[in-house]
C-alpha cells in the first residue's frame, strides 16, 4: 500500500512569486491536512480538506490556500511569497479524519524563498 | 486552546538504556494522542496511536501510555539503540480533528 506522496520534494522560489505543492493521500483516505514546520514555531496547522471541502483552517494569512480534488489529491498554494514562508510543508492523510484513525504524513516539501 | 509540551527539548543517553519521553497537554478533551518520529529533513513517521478510551499501546520496543485526567502521555523505549536517534513528537487530536503538536524531544543514543 503506497504511502502519502508529496511533490516536489524541494523548491527554491523568489520573493513575490507563487508556489503550488501537491499531496496524494493513501488510497481510500478522504482527509488531507497541511502543516508548516519551522525551527522556531514547530509544526503549525494550515488547513484540512475532507471530501473536497475545507473542514478546518489554522491561523495563516489568506496567501495560503488549498483545494482537494475528487480523487482526494490535494494542492496547497502560497501567493506573494515572503522570506518567512521558507519551511518544510507536510501533508497528512487520514481515513475519516485525524480524530478517528490518526494521521499519516508524507516526506514533505522543503520550500526555500530567496 | 490546546497546548502540548515536551520537556526536555533534547536528551542524550548511552546505548542500551531504557528511557521515557514525556508529553503533557492542557485540554483533556482529546480524541487520541499520537507519537511520531522525525529524522532530520524528513517527514513524520507514526509510531503509536492511543485512542482516548485506551490507556496504552505497544509496538516492539515502544510502549506509550495515556492518562487523560492528568493530561500526560509517556513514550517508553526499551533497550535504546543508536538507530533510535531522532526527534520524537507527540500530538493531541482535539474535537475539531486538528492535531496540536509539541515541539519535540531530540534524542541522541550514544554507541
Amino acid at each position: 500500500k503506497a504511502g502519502v506522496t508529496q511533490t516536489p520534494r524541494y523548491l527554491i522560489k523568489t520573493r513575490g512569486q507563487q508556489v503550488t505543492l501537491s499531496c496524494s493521500p493513501i488510497s481510500g483516505h478522504r482527509s488531507v491536512s497541511w502543516y508548516q514546520q519551522t525551527p522556531g514555531q514547530g509544526l503549525q496547522f494550515l488547513f484540512e480538506y475532507f471530501s473536497e471541502t475545507q473542514r478546518n483552517k489554522g491561523n495563516f494569512p489568506g496567501r495560503f490556500s488549498g483545494r482537494q480534488f475528487s480523487n482526494s489529491r490535494s494542492e496547497m498554494n502560497v501567493s506573494t511569497l515572503e522570506l518567512g514562508d521558507s519551511a518544510l510543508y507536510l501533508c497528512a492523510s487520514s481515513l475519516e479524519g485525524q480524530g478517528v484513525s490518526g494521521a499519516f504524513f508524507g516526506q514533505g516539501t522543503r520550500l526555500t524563498v530567496v | 486552546k490546546q497546548e502540548v509540551t515536551q520537556i526536555p527539548a533534547a536528551l542524550s543517553v548511552p546505548e542500551g538504556e531504557n528511557l521515557v519521553l514525556n508529553c503533557s497537554f492542557t485540554d483533556s478533551a482529546i480524541y487520541n494522542l499520537q507519537w511520531f518520529r522525525q529524522d532530520p529533513g524528513k517527514g513524520l513517521t507514526s509510531l503509536l496511536l492511543i485512542q482516548s478510551s485506551q490507556r496504552e499501546q505497544t509496538s516492539g520496543r515502544l510502549n506509550a501510555s495515556l492518562d487523560k485526567s492528568s493530561g500526560r502521555s509517556t513514550l517508553y523505549i526499551a533497550a535504546s539503540q543508536p538507530g533510535d536517534s531522532a526527534t520524537y513528537l507527540c500530538a493531541a487530536t482535539g474535537a475539531n480533528s486538528k492535531l496540536t503538536f509539541g515541539k519535540g524531544i531530540t534524542l541522541s543514543v550514544r554507541p
